[in-house]
């Protein structure tokens, strides 16, 4: 069964970069998307980017300029870099495999991540 | 960038049946049929309850269902359980390489 596992520190300063793993255990990298998600504290989802295992990368467009995702396939491992975080990028951060575009059928524990001066 | 519309919250007692919807504004979700819908519990990652429209994953029970009509895609959930108290999302592929997520549904088991 594959299971995804994540870390990174949790709490930043405003203007530092926002660094997450998620190490993918059980299964293999091919045939499928590897996504981050975010959820500010008592708000909803919000797609951040994905990477298929082709290395193709989607990002969203309000991120893009900001954000880097990364595969390492030697390693099993997918990675997130927020630039110049604000209060606004508090939240929990997901990583999520899919086989489908939008189908997440597996999550990282989530991880909190805080921007606090 | 497409925004999903779903309503904040509904309510059903038990065993009865609810549908929340999900409205697509800009592009929309219709035209694909990759739309998928979510169930979160509070301090829990989302679970996949249903993708592409109407399909179900392993596991999943059989009293939740998803449909598509035009813009607008449902998620059913019938003979209401406690346990299916919780937050409900969907999430559709809307076109240029984006995924966009619904602002969620607070569902309450009366």
């Amino acid at each position: 069964q594959v299971q995804l596992q994540q870390w990174g520190a949790g709490l930043l300063k405003p203007s530092e970069t926002l660094s997450l793993t998620c190490a993918v255990s059980g299964g293999s990298f091919s045939g499928s998307y590897w996504s981050w998600i975010r959820q500010p504290p008592g708000k909803g989802l919000e797609w951040i980017g994905e990477v298929n295992y082709r290395g193709r990368i989607n990002y969203n467009p309000s991120l893009k300029s900001r954000l880097t995702i990364s595969l390492d396939t030697s390693k099993n491992q997918v990675s997130l870099n927020l630039t110049s975080v604000t209060a606004a990028d508090t939240a929990v951060y997901y990583c999520a495999r899919s086989l489908l575009l939008t189908a997440y059928i597996n999550w990282g524990q989530g991880t909190l991540v805080t921007v606090s001066s | 960038q497409s925004a999903l519309t779903q309503p904040a919250s509904v309510s059903g007692s038990p065993g009865q049946s609810i549908t929340i919807s999900c409205a697509g504004v800009g592009n929309g979700i219709g035209g694909n049929d990759l739309v998928s819908w979510f169930q979160q519990h509070p301090g829990k990652a989302p679970k996949l309850l249903i993708y592409e429209v109407s399909n179900r994953p392993s596991g999943v029970s059989g009293r939740f269902s998803g449909s598509l009509s035009g813009n607008t895609a449902s998620l059913t959930v019938s003979g209401l359980q406690a346990e299916d108290e919780g937050d409900y999302y969907c999430c559709s592929y809307v076109g240029n390489t984006i995924v966009v997520f619904g602002g969620g549904t607070k569902l309450t088991v009366l």
